[in-house]
């Protein structure tokens, strides 16, 4: 069955750089893009950027200075890495895949910016 | 971007009764709208896109409506499932833009 996982650090310093990782099943990524949205705590969610089948990126473009897609379709492994973190991005951050529109979510990880 | 306006943010209602959730985009859509359910521990799902068209899956007491600017999602018969946040998204350009939710309570 199709399944997200996002991984990575619960908590990264202000100024550092976020590194994330969705690893996904039961589908490939050559045939799904795959995006990134996150939710600050107690707001609502924000889309971040998206990882096309074809390899294509496009991102939002309030966060495109600092954001980063790529990805391994040999390991089904889709990566976000954000830079200059700043306390208002703390957030949950998720990984879902494109299909009808966003069909399938991982359950999000938990992202804290602090020192 | 297109901005989405939901209300009302807060909704309290009883088993068996019915709600509507208003969505209005800042600039016409078509009927590029989609409605999700989020709960604590689960997965955001999917209910409905493109105004009307249920996901697989979605039951049908859940019903959306709506093209343009305004938009809305009817659930009939409320079950004890049903209980969380919605939030509606367009999804006719990119940026992709949510509304800010509702949170639908047990009264």
């Amino acid at each position: 069955q199709v399944q997200l996982k996002e991984s990575g650090p619960g908590l990264v310093q202000p100024s550092q750089t976020l590194s994330l990782t969705c690893t996904v099943s039961g589908f490939s990524l050559m045939d799904y893009s795959v995006h990134w949205v996150r939710q600050p705590p107690g707001k609502g969610l924000e889309w971040m950027g998206r990882m096309k089948y074809d390899g294509d990126t496009y991102y939002n473009s309030a966060l495109k200075s600092r954001l980063s897609i790529s990805r391994d379709t040999s390991k089904s492994q889709v990566f976000l890495k954000m830079n200059s973190l700043q306390t208002e991005d703390t957030a949950i951050y998720y990984c879902t895949r494109q299909g009808a529109l966003f069909d399938y979510w991982g359950q999000g990880v938990m992202v804290t910016v602090s020192s | 971007d297109v901005q989405m306006t939901q209300s009302p943010s807060n909704l309290a209602a009883s088993p068996g009764e019915s709600v509507s959730i208003n969505c209005k985009a800042s600039k016409s859509i078509s009927k590029y709208l989609a409605w999700y359910q989020q709960k604590p521990g689960k997965a955001n799902k999917l209910l409905i896109y493109s105004g009307s068209t249920l996901q697989s899956g979605t039951p049908s007491r859940f019903s959306g409506s709506g093209s343009g600017t305004d938009f809305t999602l009817t659930i009939r018969n409320l079950e004890p499932e049903d209980f969380g946040l919605y939030y509606c998204q367009q999804h006719n350009e990119y940026p992709p833009t949510f509304g800010a939710g509702t949170k639908l309570e047990l009264k």
